[in-house]
């Protein structure tokens, strides 16, 4: 039973433009979200992370957006770079818990 | 500084044997996880080590499924009697451990193939 969901497997856009990939939780014990983007051949690398006590958290290019009453967050790029083009992987803890609950993923592809 | 490595980078496997995957963490890392990611999937939680505490296994698919952290450092997932549902790339995190709401640093995985 996956609980959290990225339901779009993949993302083209312009460079330059603004790259928002989705995700969806079903857990409402989640009250931690974290981005991470992986490159092929290596392991994930955490981008940006938010608590459930905030609904925006920016880092430069990076912002991630959470809506506690829809569970959903996404995560704004801009301007996407050549360089931004990687899968994403959305993921959610819940407090006591040992592990990461991760999505199955956006590919991510910005067009030069 | 080193960060997380893990060995072999790929194992070819036939139905039956028996692997052995190695994971080194971050020196100082507590805490040692072990995920899964098959084909279409995302990262399915293994296991969890944090210092000599007993490890959360509660992830773990089979009881052909174990692993061990000897020394608090280096970790090994062994899967015994492999089957072609087994194949996947095995990623091992670490961190502080100090709640999941530090980053884990992982390595570039194990791609194992059953054949």
């Amino acid at each position: 039973d996956q609980q959290v969901k990225q339901n779009s497997p993949s993302l083209s856009v312009q460079e330059g433009r603004i790259s928002i990939l989705n995700c969806d939780y079903t857990n409402s014990m989640f009250d931690y979200f974290l981005w991470y983007k992986k490159y092929p051949a290596e392991g994930p690398t955490f981008l940006i992370s938010i608590s459930s006590i905030k609904d925006k958290n920016e880092d430069g290019r990076f912002t991630v957006f959470l809506n506690k009453s829809a569970k959903h967050l996404s995560l704004h790029i801009v301007p996407s770079q050549p360089g931004d083009s990687a899968v994403y992987f959305c993921a959610a803890s819940a407090t006591g818990a040992n592990n990461l609950f991760f999505g199955t993923g956006t590919r991510l592809t910005v067009i030069p | 500084g080193a960060g997380v490595s893990q060995s072999p980078s790929n194992k070819v496997t036939e139905k039956g044997k028996d692997v052995e995957l190695r994971c080194d963490p971050i020196s100082g890392h507590t805490a040692l996880y072990w995920y899964r990611q098959s084909l279409g999937q995302g990262l399915e939680f293994l296991i969890y080590f944090q210092g000599n505490s007993a490890p959360d296994k509660s992830g773990l698919p089979s009881d052909r499924f174990s692993a061990e952290r000897t020394g608090g450092s280096v970790s090994t997932l062994t899967i015994q009697r492999t089957q072609q549902e087994d194949s996947a790339v095995y990623l091992c995190a670490s961190n502080l451990g100090l709640a999941t709401y530090n980053e884990q640093f992982f390595g570039p995985g194990t791609r194992l193939t059953v054949l």
